[in-house]
């Protein structure tokens, strides 16, 4: 089973400038979710959609980073325009849906963005 | 209030010797589950171990076992048997009900080394 894709693997931008990133999660999970991991910190969730539906972006600085998923499957996040605190890893994860039990979230390998 | 509190920033240990993660939690939902994550120096969160808030065993998953004290609101990660190979990040997470937008909340991790 392939697991999340996830690109650029890298980003280096200077700040003011615009960004974006892709994800492509686990076929079949309804549920995915964009997260910001700043160095030596957990994650922090962003963005969480339900197939092509919101269901949480309360920690999504909505002036300058935005997200979609058309179609309930790949999704983008954008970020425009960059600031240095932006500087983070931006992971994304994919689960079969939201509820009780178990039902683990499955991370991609992580897009390493630096703004200059 | 932190949701999630690790109080260890880095842990060593020897190999083949058990070693075990500290992880506490705040919640008031009586439903909630907790999440133990890998992450590597390359970056993907791998998933070990779940607990939920009613079940009444702890969990177990190979090596990794998780003591799980409700009245004390822990959830430490036990890794018997350590291998070089679990050197890495290890992050505790929790999930609060719908309510609370089943959203996982990470800790700020602990730095695990193992030693040969």
């Amino acid at each position: 089973e392939a697991g999340v894709a996830q690109s650029p693997r890298y980003k280096i931008i200077e700040k003011r400038q615009s960004v974006a990133f892709w994800c492509n999660p686990i076929s079949g999970h309804a549920t995915l979710y964009w997260y910001q991991q700043i160095l030596g910190q957990g994650p922090k969730l962003l963005i969480q959609f339900q197939n092509n539906g919101v269901v949480d972006d309360s920690q999504l600085p909505k002036d300058r980073f935005s997200a979609e998923r058309l179609k309930g499957v790949d999704s983008t996040l954008k970020i425009q325009p960059a600031k240095l605190e932006d500087s983070a890893v931006y992971l994304c994860a994919s689960s079969l849906t939201i509820g009780s039990g178990g039902h683990e979230q499955f991370f991609g390998p992580g897009t390493r963005l630096t703004v200059l | 209030a932190q949701k999630i509190t690790q109080t260890q920033p880095g842990m060593f240990v020897q190999e083949k010797e058990a070693v075990t993660l500290d992880c506490t939690y705040d919640t008031s939902d009586p439903s909630y589950g907790l999440f133990w994550y890998k992450q590597p120096s390359s970056g993907e969160m791998i998933f070990l171990i779940y607990q939920g808030s009613y079940d009444q065993q702890n969990a177990t998953e190979g090596r990794y076992s998780l003591n799980f004290q409700k009245a004390r609101k822990s959830a430490n990660l036990v890794i018997s048997a350590s291998q070089l190979g679990d050197s890495a990040m290890y992050f505790c997470a929790m999930r609060e009900g719908r309510e609370y937008g089943n959203k996982l909340v990470f800790g700020a991790g602990t730095i695990l080394r193992v030693k040969s």
